[in-house]
């Protein structure tokens, strides 16, 4: 099946730094999903980018497809957006509805 | 607002007595998840509903049933729930292959049933 590297696994920023995660993905995806888990352990949907880029916010993200690569951005990072962040792809085909999740990146944020 | 509940949000349950967990949708999603994550780990996929069609992952344990009544309900059974079951438990959705909407396999998450086995 699929893989799904995250880098970092571990991040420790100071409130108001700058970040990027990276997701890597071993084959052609119809489905990249960026989530974020709050400490209560909910995934709150970030952005839905099979290709391309979106912004929302402090956030944003670009998908390369042809290179099999994601980035999230999180700009003047906040507190609250501690937690851990997952990359979720389906790749392309009869289980492209189907996600396969990385290990995701542990965020700290400090005052 | 649309979207999708779990019910309960915390179940303690004792070594072996069976326990259901529930999941409902207001989206009108035709595919419904259910997956298990660990503590520190990456949610896994146990199975899913497309329409009305069981699939379940080939590494899901026997232990695990679910149930899909209707478009909007889905259960997720334990038989006899073991120390190792202990975990959250997510359900999500999405909309795929819908005659008339466009290609999406966004799948949108509830809040979770955190677990606990005594």
């Amino acid at each position: 099946g699929i893989q799904v590297e995250q880098s970092p696994p571990d991040l420790i920023l100071q409130e108001g730094a700058n970040s990027t995660l990276r997701c890597n993905f071993s084959d052609s995806v119809n489905n990249l999903q960026w989530f974020h888990q709050n400490p209560w352990g909910q995934l709150i949907n970030l952005f839905y980018i099979p290709s391309g880029t979106k912004q929302n916010g402090r956030l944003s993200a670009t998908t390369v497809a042809t290179e099999r690569y994601s980035l999230l951005y999180i700009s003047s990072s906040q507190t609250t957006d501690s937690g851990v962040y997952f990359c979720a792809v389906g790749s392309s085909g009869a289980g492209s509805y189907q996600l396969t999740f990385g290990k995701g990146t542990k965020l700290s944020v400090i005052p | 607002d649309a979207m999708v509940i779990q019910n309960p949000r915390y179940q303690v349950t004792q070594f072996g007595k069976p326990v259901t967990l529930s999941c409902s949708q207001t989206l009108n999603h035709n595919v419904m998840y259910w997956y298990q994550q660990k503590s520190s780990q990456a949610p896994k996929l146990l199975f899913h509903y497309y329409d009305k069609d069981f699939n379940n992952e080939a590494d899901t344990p026997d232990n695990f049933q679910s149930r899909r009544p209707n478009t909007s309900f889905c259960f997720l059974d334990i038989r006899s729930p073991g120390l190792g079951d202990a975990a959250m438990y997510l359900c999500a959705t999405s909309r795929v292959g819908v005659i008339g909407t466009g290609p999406s396999y966004e799948q949108y998450f509830g809040p979770g049933t955190r677990l606990t086995v005594t």
